[in-house]
C-alpha cells in the first residue's frame, strides 16, 4: 500500500538549471509533508517540510510547493549544484506531532556538471 | 552540531541468530524511532519511543523485535531471531517535538546482512 509515491526512481540536471522532484500522495488525512536527502552510507537529512494549510514553503534554492486537491507535492532547486546530487525522499504525517513518517521510495537526483 | 550516533556500521549474522543495533541518541531527545530501508525500496517506520514506552509501532514490527532505553543514553533494537528478510539498513532517529521539521535527526545506520 504506497500511500507516497515518488514516480520517478532517477532524474539527471544540467548544474545551474532547476532540478523539479515530484511526489503523489494517496492519504487525504496527510497534513504536513517533508523532503529529506540522503547521500549513501549516512541517514536521510531533513531538507524543507510544508504544512497542509500553505501551498507554498521556500529556504534559500530549495522551495516546496504543495497542490492538496492533486495531493501532489513537488520540490525545485534551482539553481542545482553538483553537491545536490543524493536520493531525494518525501515523506508525510498525518497531523503535526504525529510519530510516524511515511516515506516515497525516494528519486535519485544527478547534477551534471 | 550534535549527532545521532549508530553501532555498528555493518553486522552480518547467521539466520537465527539474535542482533542487538544501538543507537546514542543525541542528549536532550525525548522521542526515539527506528526505521528500515530494505536495499531499494522505501524508508519503512518501525517503532517509536517515548517516556520508557514504546508510542507506536508498525506491522513490521512483531514479536521478534524490541526496544530498549537500558541506561538513559543508548537506545537498542534487539531482533530476537533473525530471518534473511530483516536484511537491511536500519536507521535510528531522535527527535524533539515541535519544530518545523520534527527535530526529527537521523543516525547514519547500521546496514544488517542476515546469512
Amino acid at each position: 500500500d504506497q500511500q507516497v509515491k515518488q514516480n520517478s526512481p532517477s532524474l539527471s540536471v544540467q548544474e545551474g538549471r532547476i532540478s523539479i522532484l515530484n511526489c503523489d500522495y494517496t492519504n487525504s488525512m496527510f497534513d504536513y509533508f517533508l523532503w529529506y536527502k540522503k547521500y549513501p552510507a549516512e541517514g536521510p537529512t531533513f531538507l524543507i517540510s510544508i504544512s497542509s494549510i500553505k501551498d507554498k514553503n521556500e529556504d534559500g534554492r530549495f522551495t516546496v510547493f504543495l497542490n492538496k486537491s492533486a495531493k501532489h507535492l513537488s520540490l525545485h532547486i534551482v539553481p542545482s549544484q553538483p553537491g545536490d546530487s543524493a536520493v531525494y525522499f518525501c515523506a508525510a504525517v498525518p497531523n503535526f506531532g504525529n510519530e510516524k513518517l511515511t516515506f516515497g521510495t525516494g528519486t535519485r537526483l544527478t547534477i551534471i556538471p | 552540531e550534535p549527532e545521532v550516533t549508530q553501532t555498528p556500521s555493518h553486522q552480518v549474522t547467521q539466520m537465527g541468530q539474535e542482533v542487538i543495533l544501538r543507537c546514542v541518541p543525541i542528549s536532550n531527545h525525548l522521542y526515539f524511532y527506528w526505521y528500515r530501508q530494505i536495499l531499494g525500496q522505501k524508508v519503512e517506520f518501525l517503532v517509536s519511543f517515548y517516556n520508557n514506552e514504546i508510542s507506536e509501532k508498525s506491522e513490521i514490527f512483531d514479536d521478534q523485535f524490541s526496544v530498549e532505553r537500558p541506561d538513559g543514553s543508548n537506545f537498542t533494537l534487539k531482533i530476537r531471531s533473525t530471518k534473511l528478510e530483516d536484511s537491511a539498513m536500519y536507521f535510528c532517529a531522535s527527535g524533539a517535538r515541535g519544530s518545523s521539521n520534527y527535530g526529527y535527526t537521523f543516525g547514519s545506520g547500521t546496514r544488517l546482512t542476515v546469512v
